[in-house]
């Protein structure tokens, strides 16, 4: 089975500021995705960025970017010019391409706080 | 975007009752989970769906049973709750696998 790892459960940084938040997954696949989910205190849980393996270039959606090393099985998430409304829970999130009933596995999450 | 709907959204219940969360949504997605979020644990998968009364197993379905009669509602009931299903539970739908999940908002469970 796959495993999704998130080794800082907080981070913080500084209004403006670069942050970078760390996953690794354990898979023996070839072909997936990956996902880094944003829950702000609302609860709601929103995409901020996905990734497909088979892609080389790495994925980016405005502020946020990610650095996708596929023969490290890892998967980083940076957001640039921290604001305010980035303060949230970030999950990373895997998923077979295929044969897996569009499961998502999870990690244990990532508390990012932005301080002023 | 997909609509999908969960309720109650808070809800405070006693050892031993019967509780069921409802999940609903707009569209005819033909996938559907449930999940459980706990603090230091994540989301972990407790049940899902593939179709009309197909449902299978995830990591922690002890406790749990579900339930779809039809391709809009997706149904998780507690038999006996216990303290320990104590959680936030979420509800989501998969589009496609490339677009992930589209989550409902949350349903906070108390159980005293």
């Amino acid at each position: 089975a796959q495993t999704v790892t998130q080794s800082q459960p907080e981070m913080s940084v500084q209004e403006a500021e670069t942050v970078t938040l760390s996953c690794t997954y354990d898979t023996s696949e070839s072909d997936y995705y990956l996902f880094w989910y944003k829950q702000p205190p609302s609860r709601q849980m929103i995409l901020v960025i996905r990734q497909e393996a088979y892609k080389q270039q790495n994925a980016t959606e405005n502020r946020f970017s990610v650095n996708f090393q596929k023969a490290a099985k890892s998967f980083s998430l940076k957001i640039s010019d921290s604001q305010l409304g980035d303060a949230a829970m970030y999950f990373c999130a895997y998923r077979s391409r295929g044969g897996s009933n569009y499961k998502l596995t999870f990690g244990k999450g990532t508390l990012l706080t932005v301080n002023p | 975007d997909a609509g999908i709907t969960q309720s109650p959204r808070h809800k405070v219940t006693e050892t031993g009752t019967p509780v069921t969360l409802r999940c609903h949504q707009t569209e005819n997605h033909r996938y559907m989970y449930w999940y459980r979020q706990d603090p230091g644990h994540g989301l972990r998968l407790i049940h899902y769906s593939y179709g009309v009364k197909d449902t299978d197993k995830g990591e922690v379905s002890d406790g749990y049973s579900v339930s779809r009669s039809k391709t809009e509602d997706f149904l998780l009931t507690l038999e006996s709750a216990t303290s320990s299903q104590t959680s936030v539970y979420f509800c989501a739908i998969s589009i496609t696998g490339y677009y992930g999940y589209t989550f409902g908002s949350g349903t906070r469970l108390t159980v005293v």
